[in-house]
């Protein structure tokens, strides 16, 4: 139990173009979900916190209006990288949680490449 | 400010060794210590956690050593196999509605054979 699922699992897309990136949990319902930002060798930054049927908490220097979250259901968040450029390419990746006293369980992550 | 600092940065261990990752967090008010492992171009998977109301928690080859006075806390992983040979995170969270893990720098961890 307790998996939650990404997708794309990889996406290249040209500088100026927007990408979405969907989260699912498969099996539980997710009350809040996350998203992170990891560059190559460095650790999970936290983006944002979503939690469904309200607008998103963004960590300072996150930019709200290039990434886009709306959790929309207890089951699906996405994320939308607007007017993607070359330093967005990164791999991002989501979790979830199904209450407030319960670990956090992480999607298989998406790798954008942009050109 | 670094809320949870983890070291060292890289580890090797020799095949059957014991591994040993260190974690130091300034928060009083976490309360859920969970370990995730991580593979090359993959998600963190959560390999055990703990909470501050005991000193160990074991799983298999991996325990967690809890000290709360110190504010400390590490994975040990006995029996280093090669497949063990991941990049390892530890995190902390406050038992609050919405609040996100807060991550460790990660342990680069080799296990030669």
């Amino acid at each position: 139990g307790a998996v939650v699922s990404q997708h794309p699992s990889r996406v290249i897309c040209k500088s100026g173009t927007s990408v979405k990136i969907e989260c699912r949990s498969l099996d539980f319902q997710a009350t809040t979900m996350f998203w992170y930002r990891q560059f190559p060798k460095q650790s999970l930054m936290l983006m944002a916190t979503s939690n469904e049927g309200s607008k998103a908490t963004y960590e300072q220097g996150v930019e709200k209006d290039k990434f886009l979250i709306n959790h929309a259901s207890l089951t699906l968040s996405t994320l939308t990288v607007t007017s993607a450029h070359p330093e967005d390419s990164s791999f991002y990746i989501c979790s979830a949680r199904w209450s407030d006293y319960n670990e956090q369980f992480f999607g298989p992550g998406t790798r954008l490449t942009v050109l | 400010q670094q809320q949870v600092k983890q070291s060292p940065q890289s580890l090797i261990v020799q095949k059957g060794g014991i591994s040993i990752i260190n974690c130091a967090y300034e928060n009083t008010a976490f309360d859920y210590f969970p370990w995730y492992q991580q593979f090359p171009g993959k998600g963190p998977a959560l390999l055990i956690a703990i909470r501050p109301d005991v000193s160990e928690k074991k799983e298999g080859r991996f325990t967690i050593s809890f000290n709360k006075s110190a504010k400390q806390f590490s994975l040990h992983i006995m029996d280093s196999q090669p497949g063990d040979s991941a990049t390892y995170f530890c995190a902390a969270s406050k038992n609050q509605a919405g609040t996100a893990l807060i991550f460790g720098k990660g342990t680069t961890l080799s296990v030669s054979s």
